[in-house]
């Protein structure tokens, strides 16, 4: 039992450049969800997911898009990254109902020169 | 306005004392959970304790205890005979029931330092 894997655990992007964050979970989690975790700020929801081919925007999606196709899978993309878009992602995942804690994954640290 | 406040950037306490995080929060949902959450220099993010809005009495789970004042809409997280490995960043998260989807709202963290 794996928990929520993330790929890659690091990247270094040049401006414009596009590339696909991978989050795989393996506890038949309904809720999916990616963040951002900035320097001196907690975690923004950018998107998020409540089922199999089901996407929504969080807090802060601009430049980012999110597919699900399988239930176990959440991809984030960046199309034309930005050095605004350097930050660390989590992937997280969580069952349906309220009472539920969101286990995260290992984290992708992302650096756009 | 910021749903959840966490006043205290950096904090130290002496190994084996007890110390006080804080959280307070807002909200108009009346059917609410909050969590922390600690992150060490590793990177990765660790559950530690839920409460429930309605629960009638404060979490606990093992040294971690959570200090429910609802009135004050605040949420610390007392940390019982700190050690040195409880040095990490340390978040406040709330979800509330009409936002749907469990997403949970962050406060800035809090560094904790044990000193030996």
């Amino acid at each position: 039992n794996a928990g929520v894997t993330q790929t890659p655990k690091f990247r270094v992007l040049k401006t414009g450049q596009s590339m696909t964050l991978l989050c795989a979970q393996d506890m038949n989690h309904e809720y999916m969800y990616w963040y951002r975790q900035d320097p001196g700020m907690g975690l923004r929801l950018i998107h998020y997911s409540v089922g199999e081919g089901t996407t929504a925007k969080g807090e802060v999606p601009d430049g980012y898009n999110v597919s699900r196709l399988k239930k176990q899978n959440f991809l984030l993309g960046l199309e034309s990254a930005a050095p605004s878009q350097t930050s660390v992602y989590f992937c997280a995942s969580t069952q349906r109902g309220t009472q539920e804690t969101q286990y995260f994954g290992p984290g992708t640290r992302l650096l756009v020169l | 306005a910021q749903k959840i406040t966490q006043t205290q950037p950096g904090m130290f306490v002496q190994e084996k004392e007890a110390v006080t995080l804080d959280c307070t929060y807002d909200t108009s949902d009346p059917s609410y959970g909050l969590f922390w959450y600690k992150q060490p220099s590793s990177g990765e993010m660790i559950f530690l304790i839920y409460q429930g809005s309605y629960d009638q009495q404060n979490a606990t789970e093992g040294r971690y205890s959570l200090n429910f004042q609802k009135a004050r809409k605040s949420a610390n997280l007392v940390i019982s005979a700190s050690q040195l490995g409880d040095s990490a960043m340390y978040f406040c998260a709330m979800r509330e029931a009409l936002a749907g989807a469990n997403n949970l709202f962050f406060g800035t963290g809090t560094r904790l330092t044990v000193i030996p």
